[in-house]
């Protein structure tokens, strides 16, 4: 079965602090897509990055990055110089190739919240 | 490009009665899923319709039903309403089904927020 955990429920930075979010993922699925995904107060889950199993190839865009690392199945996500407007829940999702179809499993999200 | 329009925003409905919530996906998108978040249970998978065809299904009772028309616009229902079917119901549409290169990311709309009392 598939899970993702988020650790960290909530986390309160101040302005221009970096911060990172933890995601720990399980499957048993030699081939399978991460993502984390940005939900502000008006609902949306906005789509933030998909990165694949067998490309563990880091990734940066613009003040956000991404820390994919297969040997201890995380894929954390970090804000550089973290603005008020990154205020927000934030999920990290995991889907599989088996069950061919789009299913997302979520984690339980992380709650950031950068004060001024 | 329109994005994941879903409808209505809001809907407020007493116990026992049932609710039919729509989901239009972004243009030449032809998977739709449906999740329901609530505070206590996080962000859990509905189902998931591709071409008209259920394809797949979360752990929910049969009060959850769903369908998908020839033009990839998707309906959800739940009958019987009960005070825990109070949630945020999002509806995400992709562009591919199946595995490999093609896979894309699910596209979410802002969701219908559900009360029941």
């Amino acid at each position: 079965a598939q899970k993702v955990t988020q650790a960290q429920t909530e986390i309160s930075v101040v302005e221009k602090e970096d911060v990172t979010l933890d995601c720990v993922y399980e499957t048993r699925d030699t081939t399978y897509y991460l993502f984390w995904y940005k939900q502000p107060p008006s609902g949306e889950l906005v789509f933030l990055i998909r990165r694949n199993s067998f490309d563990e190839q880091n990734e940066i865009s613009g003040r956000y990055s991404w820390n994919f690392q297969k040997s201890t199945s995380s894929f954390n996500f970090t804000i550089t110089a973290s603005q008020v407007v990154d205020s927000a829940v934030y999920f990290c999702a995991l889907r599989d190739d088996n069950n061919a179809g789009n299913m997302l499993t979520f984690g339980g999200g992380t709650r950031l919240m950068v004060k001024p | 490009k329109a994005g994941v329009t879903q409808t209505p925003r809001y809907l407020i409905k007493t116990r026992g009665q049932q609710v039919t919530l729509s989901c239009s996906p972004i243009s030449g998108h032809r998977s739709v899923s449906w999740y329901q978040q609530t505070p206590g249970q996080g962000l859990q998978f509905l189902f998931e319709y591709f071409s008209e065809t259920q394809r797949n299904k979360g752990n929910f009772p049969g009060r959850f039903s769903g369908r998908q028309f020839s033009n990839s616009r998707s309906e959800m229902n739940v009958s019987t309403l009960e005070l825990g079917d109070s949630a945020l119901y999002l509806c995400a549409s992709s562009l591919a089904w199946t595995g490999g290169a093609a896979h894309t990311e699910a596209f979410f709309g802002q969701g219908t927020r559900l009360t029941v009392v």
